[in-house]
């Protein structure tokens, strides 16, 4: 079964300096997809950045890049020049092949301080 | 991207009665799925809603008690049946096809 672990609850950076989020995933499919999405205190969910388990080169967009190891099994998402308003939980996710299923971590909470 | 609207944004309602949750997205997509959120938590899924047949629902969850409708490409139901207060949580619909998967507003459930 697939799952998706996200070890750090929460996480302080300064502004403009960059971040990492920690995601960790397990699977047996040879291949799958993983994203990141963020969640505003407004509740609403955001999607970020996906990486294919065959795609050879991390994904980027703009700001986030997903540094992806499959090896390790890890899709850790970079936050590059933290802004105020990247303050938010942050949801590693992963779907199945053919993106039938999506198992979600528990997320990590992101303060920016200025 | 899709555009996907949910209503009703937010109810409040008493034990033993029913929401039907509706999402509407504004293209064609393969996919519909239906999660719960309690606050502060992660999300589950409860089931992937099925253009033209029964939902796919997650262990855990069953048909009688979130009885799921998707009668075409870009409209889904969710209805939450016999509400008790253990059922309040945010209900939140994505869509998409592919990779390209986008999330609803939610809504806000409180059963007293």
């Amino acid at each position: 079964a697939q799952k998706i672990t996200q070890t750090q609850p929460g996480m302080f950076v300064q502004e403009k300096e960059a971040v990492t989020l920690d995601c960790t995933y397990d699977t047996s499919d040879q291949s799958y997809g993983l994203f990141w999405y963020k969640q505003p205190s407004s509740g609403e969910m955001i999607f970020l950045i996906y990486q294919g388990s065959y795609d050879e080169q991390n994904a980027t967009e703009g700001r986030y890049s997903l540094n992806f190891q499959k090896a390790r099994k890890s899709a850790n998402l970079v936050i590059s020049a933290s802004q105020l308003g990247d303050s938010a939980m942050y949801f590693c996710a992963m779907t199945d092949y053919n993106f039938n299923k999506f198992y979600f971590g528990s997320g990590t909470k992101l303060n920016v301080k200025p | 991207s899709a555009v996907i609207s949910q209503k009703p944004s937010r109810d409040i309602c008493q034990r033993g009665t029913s929401l039907t949750i509706q999402c509407q997205v504004d293209s064609q997509v393969t996919m519909m799925f239906w999660y719960r959120q309690q606050p502060g938590q992660s999300l589950t899924l409860i089931a992937t809603a099925n253009q033209g047949s029964e939902a796919t629902y997650e262990s855990g969850f069953v048909i009688d008690k979130f009885p799921i409708s998707r009668p075409n490409l870009t409209f889904s139901t969710l209805t939450v049946s016999n509400m008790s207060p253990e059922d309040s949580s945010i209900y939140l619909c994505s869509a998409g096809t592919g990779y390209e998967q986008y999330f609803g507003p939610g809504t806000r459930l409180t059963v007293t």
